[in-house]
């Protein structure tokens, strides 16, 4: 079964250092996501990216988030300047150009700002 | 967005069935209803998506009355791995994120 990998599993960073998240979203799909959860809180979205741009974001998506599709295989979610309350798992999600279709979420990466 | 509401918990036992009820009474025409499972620190996986009336794959049935203000996930004869968040989501699957907004789901244990 294809699946969306995403690298690193764990990131332990320093507040305020920039951190990026990386993606591997399925190879025929076209629409990306990322969301995060808080532990033990629901999963939230944070941003979509359709054919090179943003197509959607949420208010927690400010101005120190971005996201890239560098190469056409990868999608990053950068944090430029990190906070204590980014801590949170970062799951990316991809999904094919069909109605209807499911979404394929990777396992995360937990983020840890300390 | 339709809001959806689910209960915080369900237990069941090894064999059961398993239902869990969303209610979505704002859903709109264009809504469809989708179901996803969550393991701890693990991405949520679909599970089953439909419109109306029923919808049966291999794990799980969904059943969606004629006014489509709730929808009820069935799971047959749940085993101990079935123990997970259950969410429910409501929106227009276009190609938009916005349908994958996730509510608080329901939490389902399952005991020996």
């Amino acid at each position: 079964e294809p699946e969306v990998t995403q690298t690193p599993s764990h990131q332990v960073t320093q507040m305020g250092q920039e951190v990026i998240l990386r993606c591997v979203p399925i190879s025929n799909h076209l629409y990306f996501y990322w969301y995060r959860q808080i532990l033990g809180q629901k999963v939230e979205f944070l941003v979509s990216f359709y054919n090179n741009e943003i197509s959607e974001k949420s208010e927690i998506f400010d101005d120190q988030f971005s996201v890239e599709r560098p190469d056409g295989s990868n999608f990053t979610l950068k944090i430029r300047s990190t906070k204590l309350e980014d801590s949170a798992m970062y799951f990316c999600a991809s999904r094919d150009s069909n109605m209807n279709t499911e979404a394929f979420f990777g396992q995360g990466t937990r983020l840890t700002v300390v | 967005l339709a809001k959806t509401t689910q209960p915080i918990s369900m237990d069941s036992y090894e064999g059961q069935e398993v239902n869990i009820t969303c209610s979505h009474n704002n859903i709109a025409t264009n809504d469809y209803i989708t179901w996803y499972q969550q393991f701890p620190s693990q991405g949520p996986r679909f599970i089953i998506q439909g419109y109306k009336t029923k919808v049966t794959n291999e794990v799980a049935s969904l059943f969606i009355p004629a006014d489509r203000k709730s929808s009820t996930l069935s799971l047959p004869r749940v085993s101990l791995s079935d123990t997970a968040v259950y969410y429910c989501l409501v929106g227009r699957s276009s190609g938009s994120a916005r349908q994958l907004t996730f509510g608080s789901g329901t939490q389902l244990t399952v005991l020996p």
